[in-house]
């Protein structure tokens, strides 16, 4: 599977919007960008997740680059409840492996 | 949606004793199951794959091994453990795009 580079940690302020960035330079043509956090002492969370085109859930956006090197990943209005490591990863469609990166950790601050 | 669930949250065994770690999924049938390790401060490591019953594919040697039983039934086991097993074990289910993460069991070797 391809790697994935983020910055190892972020600050917000509560509110603002939280754009976590994530580089996928050697993703492959059918690798999707998947994104994941976790919240402290607790299993991962599905978050979005996009091939080529942008895509927005009722959690987030996720901005994709044209030549899909990177994303980005919006949270509109950060909480304090949204303070976690956030995991970007890319890979293979419904039947491939996730393998989890260090992520980035987000800390939202009022 | 699909429910995971592993029991139990905590465990605490010394060095040399088995170990027998259980997730169940409700909500789907015939997924990918999937355990993860998380040593404390780090990232997640992905120990052991099932495309189906009987179908165990394991990502990194050590000394746990895995059982799928039946569809939904997926088992971690060691005959001895080492103190470097502790961590935060997790059961995940993939019968789509979004995986989902069970609650974890806390295993302290000690």
């Amino acid at each position: 599977d391809a790697k994935t580079t983020q910055p190892t940690s972020m600050d917000c302020a509560e509110g603002r919007a939280a754009n976590l960035p994530c580089n996928h330079s050697t993703i492959s043509g059918n690798e999707y960008v998947y994104w994941y956090r976790q919240i402290h002492s607790q299993g991962p969370q599905y978050i979005i997740h996009g091939l080529k085109n942008n895509e927005t859930n009722e959690m987030a956006s996720l901005i994709i680059t044209e030549d899909r090197k990177s994303s980005t990943l919006i949270l509109p209005h950060a909480t304090l409840r949204d303070t976690a490591v956030y995991y970007c990863i890319v890979g293979g469609g419904s039947q491939g492996n996730l393998i989890f990166g260090k992520g980035t950790k987000l800390s939202v601050k009022p | 949606s699909q429910t995971i669930h592993q029991w139990p949250a905590t465990l605490v065994q010394p060095v040399g004793s088995p170990l027998s770690l259980e997730c169940t999924v409700e909500g789907t049938s015939n997924p990918n199951l999937y355990w993860y390790r998380q040593a404390a401060g780090r990232g997640l490591q992905l120990l052991f794959y099932s495309v189906g019953i009987g179908q165990i594919s394991s990502e990194v040697p050590q000394n746990l091994s895995a059982s799928r039983p039946q569809d939904r039934q997926f088992i971690l086991s060691s005959k001895k453990l080492l103190l470097s097993d502790s961590g935060f074990y997790l059961c995940a289910c993939r019968a789509s795009y979004e995986q989902y993460f069970g609650p974890g069991t806390r295993l302290t070797v000690t």
